[in-house]
């Protein structure tokens, strides 16, 4: 039983450039979770999406960034025109309906040069 | 008040010590309360779940006082394996949201 697959692990990016972070969340698990940890800090909730809906974008910030996860394939974190604050290690979680702890993925480190 | 806050440490303890650490959390209704454990530069992994008064697992154990809103996390014959960073979680939000505190670190000692 696979975990929560991220992809890929390490990123880098120009600025300017386009990032785009997938996550597969574990088999049974319908509802996802993006948290981004910049370094030397804590985790932060981005947000919360369930099979094609956005449930909780509060902690996403208003520009260039968004996110899905259609009815197929892995959920994406999308993030337009990087900057260099943008680097850091964005974790994706997943859980089942109903559970309030998630297991989460590996990451993947954004680094914008 | 912050959210969840965490006493970040260093906290340095030989082999075989009992260690705790504390957190305190601002949000009365939260009725859940988990640890992680943090590895360097990798992702967080659930320790403990804490629902009633606290939990025990093992060399762990976890306590809840609702009144205090406090958290408290002993780890009692510390390993070298146990050096991580401990992170207390609360649920809040209106939709499953996970607020982090900030982590304390631990090196278990040889």
């Amino acid at each position: 039983n696979a975990g929560v697959m991220q992809n890929p692990r390490h990123l880098v990016r120009r600025r300017g450039q386009e990032a785009r972070l997938r996550c597969s969340p574990m088999k049974g698990h319908s509802h996802v979770y993006w948290y981004r940890q910049l370094p030397e800090e804590g985790l932060k909730f981005m947000v919360y999406l369930q099979k094609e809906n956005i449930i909780d974008e509060s902690g996403m910030p208003k520009e260039r960034f968004s996110a899905e996860f259609p009815k197929e394939g892995p959920s994406i974190l999308r993030i337009q025109q990087v900057v260099r604050g943008d680097s850091a290690a964005y974790f994706c979680a997943s859980s089942p309906a109903g559970a309030e702890g998630y297991t989460f993925g590996s990451g993947t480190r954004l680094t914008v040069v | 008040r912050k959210e969840v806050e965490q006493d970040p440490g260093p906290f340095n303890v030989p082999e075989g010590a009992t260690v705790a650490f504390n957190c305190t959390y601002s949000n009365s209704a939260s009725q859940s309360f988990f640890w992680y454990r943090q590895d360097c530069r990798k992702e967080p992994k659930l320790l403990m779940s804490v629902y009633s008064s606290g939990n025990e697992d093992g060399r762990f154990t976890a306590q809840l006082n609702r009144a205090s809103q406090y958290i408290s996390l002993l780890i009692r014959d510390s390993k070298l394996s146990d050096s991580a960073t401990y992170l207390c979680v609360v649920p809040s939000g209106s939709a499953r949201q996970l607020t982090f505190g900030s982590g304390t670190q631990l090196t278990v000692l040889p």
